[in-house]
């Protein structure tokens, strides 16, 4: 079973330094959608990609963090000068495009922590 | 996107039957109401959807009120592996984005 892969679980960095999490969604899913997640809360939209067009970034998403996703098949998300706000478990997902039937996988998640 | 509002946290017995509420009064014709579990230390996942009527998966049923402005998630005999987040959340069929937009959700506690 292949499903939607993030890499690392977990990482660990310095206030100021930048990180880069990846996403391997499922291999036939068109839309693959970014999640930000704090203790206790729901997951936080971020912003979605179909095929390699990032269609909806969320006000959330600062400029400091930037998404990827070329050749519509992985994804990257960065976040640049990382600031202690930013820990948070960054949950991916991915879907196949349809209509009201469309379920999204989620990722285990990149948990990060920024001291 | 119209609201759902469910309580925080419910406890229910191992192989007992759970019954989950969620209240969407401001629901339209057009929403289609999701459920999906986040169990600890993993990502969510898909559980159940409907319209209208009344659905069944190997997983759970979901009852939708006539009125459509309440649904339950049932699940017909409680695990342990069961203790998760249930997350209720209204998807617009029309909307042109998947993305799902997640409230709190209730904690349920599974006892042996």
């Amino acid at each position: 079973d292949t499903g939607v892969s993030q890499d690392p679980r977990h990482k660990i960095t310095k206030r100021g330094q930048n990180v880069t999490f990846r996403c391997d969604p499922i291999s036939e899913h068109n839309r693959l959608y970014w999640y930000r997640q704090t203790l206790g809360q729901g997951p936080e939209f971020l912003t979605y990609f179909q095929n390699e067009a990032q269609l909806e970034k969320s006000r959330l998403l600062s400029d400091r963090f930037s998404a990827e996703r070329p050749k519509g098949s992985f994804s990257t998300l960065e976040i640049q000068r990382t600031e202690q706000g930013d820990s948070a478990m960054y949950l991916c997902a991915s879907s196949l495009l349809r209509a009201s039937r469309e379920k999204l996988f989620f990722g285990s998640g990149t948990q990060l922590s920024v001291l | 996107d119209a609201k759902t509002t469910q309580p925080n946290s419910m406890e229910s017995n191992e192989e007992e039957p759970v019954h989950l509420p969620c209240n969407h009064s401001t629901i339209s014709g057009t929403d289609y109401i999701h459920w999906y579990r986040q169990l600890p230390s993993q990502g969510p996942e898909y559980v159940i959807h409907g319209l209208t009527s009344n659905v069944n998966n190997r997983m759970a049923s979901l009852a939708i009120a006539e009125d459509r402005k309440s649904s339950t998630l049932i699940l017909h005999r409680a695990t342990l592996r069961d203790a998760a987040v249930y997350y209720c959340i209204l998807r617009t069929l029309s909307s042109n984005t998947g993305k799902l937009i997640f409230g709190q959700g209730t904690t349920l506690q599974v006892k042996p």
